[in-house]
């Protein structure tokens, strides 16, 4: 069945670093990827979205690329905030609405 | 302002007890969801419901059960909690691509 893996459960960082948070997923249908970001105990929120091949999609800073090649959805941040700091989900939709999660990754940036 | 509500935000119940989680919306949306969100797990899709009383499995729907007879009311249902039910639970809604979630609800079984 389809399934997302996202290998760093924990990514730790300085104010002003770079981030890059993987996402890589299998499926036997037509890929549409998202990552939605978790802020300590609010609501995860839609942070990106994209079903196109090799085009960078853009948000609040965030950019991710689909790669069908690799099967990859990696998101990056060229330099990251103190409000950054949150719990960031990788997800692939499946037919009929459904949305197969990654576990997460938390990123703590430090000051 | 498109919003999900979820009732109640906390809740303590003991093992055998009934527990009812409300999830509301008010953007006439027909899909909404029901997920439980555990350390190290992600989000584990419960049920869905395509509209009023069209509902479905999702990954994990056993010990629960659901219930949507108003298109804006979605119930999550636990006959009998126990323990390894203690989880943090949300209820989302969506139209098109994108999914808005509730606050969640965090229910403790003892």
């Amino acid at each position: 069945g389809d399934s997302v893996t996202q290998t760093e459960g924990l990514v730790t960082l300085t104010k002003g670093l770079p981030v890059m948070l993987n996402c890589t997923y299998q499926t036997t249908y037509s890929p549409f990827l998202f990552w939605y970001v978790q802020h300590l105990n609010e609501a995860p929120k839609l942070l990106l979205k994209s079903s196109t091949d090799n085009k960078r999609t853009e948000h609040q800073g965030f950019y991710a690329t689909l790669h069908k090649s690799s099967s990859s959805f990696h998101l990056q941040k060229s330099s990251v905030q103190l409000s950054d700091s949150a719990l960031y989900f990788c997800a692939l939709r499946n037919m009929g609405y459904k949305l197969t999660f990654g576990t997460g990754t938390s990123l703590l940036v430090d000051p | 302002d498109m919003k999900v509500t979820q009732m109640p935000r906390y809740l303590i119940k003991r093992m055998g007890e009934n527990v009812l989680l409300e999830c509301g919306q008010d953007m006439s949306h027909e899909t909404m969801y029901w997920y439980r969100q555990d350390p190290g797990l992600g989000l584990q899709l419960i049920y869905i419901s395509y509209d009023v009383d069209s509902n479905s499995e999702g990954d994990i729907p056993k010990g629960y059960r659901v219930s949507r007879k108003k298109r804006e009311h979605f119930s999550l249902i636990l006959d009998s909690a126990k323990t390894n039910q203690t989880s943090v639970y949300f209820c989302a809604s969506s139209e098109g691509d994108e999914q808005y979630f509730g606050p969640g609800t965090r229910l403790t079984v003892l």
